[in-house]
């Protein structure tokens, strides 16, 4: 069964402190997998897709990384307006056009 | 401005009486999605629209109706709602040459009694 799974669930930093989320994958072909950003009480917000094993975007204090089993969504000292839920979604070849989105993981960045 | 829009944003209904939430984009996007958002199980895609005229299940599709007859609307349309279709809608819409980045509009929050 195609699932998506992010860890921790939710991550407290210090402004500053630098660190990971995970995004682990497991879809029969890999078409795309997508990072969004969502605010409280908002529509998630696109950052960035990733279509191959080693691929690497960035986009200001944020970098996205992908292998074959997993993503890393790394934040490089962070501030306090980097704080919301991060969403990591996949397509997968087997599922059409549908897209699988993870649970999130919440961030908090403390000043 | 480039936006995806919802209506309504907030509505509270009884079981069983036929509503409507409707999605509109302005950015000639082929592509449109439904998702329900509910906490624990994050966002899950309901049905999806890759042109006019045509459309799909996603992951959820039960209890639910799509059209897409323009190609600017996408309606989702609830025949006889239950308490458990309670949640958090966002419509979505991307290009096809971009798919990947949708655009998410502001949510639609229903409550079903």
């Amino acid at each position: 069964e195609d699932q998506v799974t992010q860890s921790p669930e939710a991550l407290r930093l210090q402004e500053g402190e630098s660190s990971s989320l995970n995004c682990s994958y497991t879809v029969s072909g890999l078409r795309g997998l997508f990072w969004y950003r969502q605010d409280p009480g908002k529509g998630p917000e696109f950052l960035f897709t990733l279509y191959s094993a080693g691929e690497e975007k960035e986009k200001e204090r944020l970098k996205a990384t992908l292998t074959k089993k997993e993503s890393f969504l790394h934040i490089t000292a962070p501030k306090p307006e980097d704080s919301a839920t991060y969403l990591c979604a996949v397509q997968a070849i087997s599922r059409d056009d549908k897209i699988i989105f993870g649970k999130g993981t919440r961030l908090h960045i403390l000043p | 401005e480039a936006q995806v829009t919802q209506n309504p944003r907030y509505l509270i209904t009884v079981t069983g009486k036929k509503l409507t939430v409707t999605c509109s984009q302005n950015m000639n996007h082929e592509y449109m999605s439904w998702y329900r958002q509910d906490p624990g199980l994050g966002l899950r895609q309901i049905y999806y629209s890759m042109n006019v005229e045509v459309t799909d299940k996603g992951d959820v599709p039960e209890g639910y109706k799509v059209s897409r007859k323009e190609k600017r609307n996408f309606p989702l349309i609830l025949e006889s709602p239950s308490p458990n279709q309670t949640s958090l809608y966002f419509c979505a819409s991307s290009s096809h040459t971009d798919r990947n980045e949708q655009f998410f509009g502001p949510g639609t929050r229903l409550t079903v009694l």
